[in-house]
C-alpha cells in the first residue's frame, strides 16, 4: 500500500465548528488533492497541492480551505461546519501525471 | 464542460461470465485515464493506468482499453468472481491540468 494517511477516520462535530482533518504521506509526492464523495455525485474535488505551499481550488471548494508547509501534510479546513459538508473526505497522492494513490478515508458527520 | 459518465450505475451477473464496464468522456485531449476498485466503506485501489499512447493495458483478468477519438475506454473482466464484487471508478487526467475527473462508478456483483 503507498504510504498515505488519514486523519482522522472518523469524526461527528456540531454545525458552526471548526474541523481539520489531515492527510500525511511517506512517498514524497509532489501533488496532494482533497476529495468528497456522496451518494449520487461520486468523486468530487475540494482542493489540490501541487507543491509546497502551492495550492489551487477544484469544482467544490466553497467553504474549504487547505495548507500545506510541508511536502508530507496536507490538512482540509472546515471553517465553520455544515450540515452539507457531512461526507466521506479522501486524500490522493500522486508524483505527476502518473498513477494515483488514495487514503482509506474520513467519514464526517456534523449534526 | 470536461465530465466522465459510466454506465451502467449497477450491474448484476453469475459468477464465471466475462463482463465490459464503459466509462466516456467529453474530452479527448487526455492524459491518460485510470481505473480504481472500491468496496464498501474501503479507499480506491488503483486497477490499471493506461496512457493516451496506448490502446491497451492488461493486468492479470483485466483488461483496460482506451479509444480517444470516440472518448470512451472499456474495463474487460475474465472469468469474472464473487471476490470482483465492488465498485468501479474510471478517472480522467486531461491535458489542462494535473486534476483527475471521475465518474460515478459502475457497481457491480457477481452471484456465485
Amino acid at each position: 500500500d503507498a504510504g498515505i494517511t488519514q486523519s482522522p477516520r472518523h469524526k461527528v462535530t456540531e454545525t458552526g465548528t471548526p474541523v481539520t482533518l489531515r492527510c500525511h504521506q511517506t512517498e514524497n509526492h509532489r501533488y496532494m488533492y482533497w476529495y468528497r464523495q456522496d451518494p449520487g455525485h461520486g468523486l468530487r474535488l475540494i482542493h489540490y497541492s501541487y507543491g509546497v505551499k502551492d495550492t489551487d481550488k477544484g469544482e467544490v471548494s466553497d467553504g474549504y480551505s487547505v495548507s500545506r508547509s510541508k511536502t508530507e501534510d496536507f490538512l482540509l479546513t472546515l471553517e465553520s461546519a455544515t450540515s452539507s459538508q457531512t461526507s466521506v473526505y479522501f486524500c490522493a497522492i500522486r508524483q505527476g501525471n502518473t498513477e494515483a494513490f488514495f487514503g482509506q478515508g474520513t467519514r464526517l458527520t456534523v449534526v | 464542460k470536461q465530465e466522465v459518465t459510466q454506465i451502467p450505475a449497477a450491474l448484476s451477473v453469475p459468477e464465471g461470465e466475462n463482463l465490459v464496464l464503459n466509462c466516456s468522456f467529453t474530452d479527448s485531449a487526455i492524459y491518460n485515464l485510470q481505473w480504481f476498485r472500491q468496496d464498501p466503506g474501503k479507499g480506491l485501489t488503483s486497477l490499471l493506468l493506461i496512457q493516451s499512447s496506448q490502446r491497451e493495458q492488461t493486468s492479470g483478468r483485466l483488461n483496460a482499453s482506451l479509444d480517444k477519438s470516440s472518448g470512451r475506454s472499456t474495463l474487460y473482466i475474465a472469468a469474472s468472481q464473487p471476490g470482483d464484487s465492488a465498485t468501479y471508478l474510471c478517472a480522467v487526467d486531461w491535458n489542462s491540468g494535473s486534476r483527475l475527473t471521475f465518474g460515478e462508478g459502475t457497481q457491480l456483483t457477481v452471484n456465485p
